[in-house]
């Protein structure tokens, strides 16, 4: 059974705290990606990574960055949380190859900073 | 513009209806879309995959492409109180950056 899990569920953080989501995934998948979901937005896209140590900005990725030292391992980080960051935090892996293939995610993280 | 529309809904039916789903895109080199299903403070799951234009069928559930149109549809057939949930569209070309492009989602909520 294909997994990919979050290291939590619900986080609370305060302002200007350094913020660290971890995401491992078990199917050795090339692809992973990091999205943000907010009420009447969707998901949009933070971060992605095709390879490990590397990594490629997705279309909102001021106030983060990411990790990538091992292929199962994603980790976002935000250098100083702050109030508009609250949100759920997605992570999703998939397969590289020539075709684009089905994303798998993770429960989410639901970060609130206060 | 965003490159996927999705009206937000919520969409409200009884147990049984026939249930539309639509999402309109913008960006000709889309050739995969994707329907994902997420329940309440869950990740989202792949519910539907077509690659180009036409229709493809899994149970109840009818996912159609018109790229002449740029338009994609859900359909659920006999919906039951258990495909209560929030619905996302998602494209994707193949060429630059592989990741998806979401809907903002709608929300369905069959009511028993």
């Amino acid at each position: 059974d294909v997994k990919v899990t979050q290291s939590s569920r619900y986080l609370v953080k305060r302002t200007g705290e350094k913020v660290f989501l971890e995401c491992v995934q078990d199917m050795d998948h090339e692809n992973m990606f990091w999205y943000r979901q907010d009420p009447g937005l969707g998901l949009r896209l933070i971060y992605f990574s095709y390879d490990v140590k590397m990594k490629e900005k997705g279309d909102i990725p001021e106030g983060y960055s990411v990790s990538r030292e091992k292929k199962e391992r994603f980790s976002l980080i935000l250098e100083s949380a702050s109030t508009n960051q609250t949100s759920m935090y997605l992570c999703a892996s998939t397969t590289g190859g020539r075709v684009v293939n089905e994303q798998f995610f993770g429960p989410g993280t639901r970060l609130t900073v206060l | 513009q965003k490159e996927v529309e999705q009206d937000p809904g919520p969409l409200s039916v009884p147990e049984g209806a026939i249930v539309s789903l639509n999402c309109t895109y913008s960006n000709s080199a889309f050739q995969y879309f994707m329907w994902y299903r997420q329940y309440s403070r869950k990740g989202p799951e792949l519910l539907m995959y077509t690659y180009s234009s036409g229709n493809k069928e899994d149970g109840r559930f009818t996912a159609q492409v018109d790229k002449s149109s740029k338009y994609i549809s859900l359909f659920i057939r006999d919906s039951q109180p258990s495909d209560s949930a929030t619905y996302l569209c998602a494209s994707s070309s193949y060429t630059g950056r592989r990741a998806l492009t979401f809907g903002s989602g709608t929300r369905l909520q069959v009511q028993p």
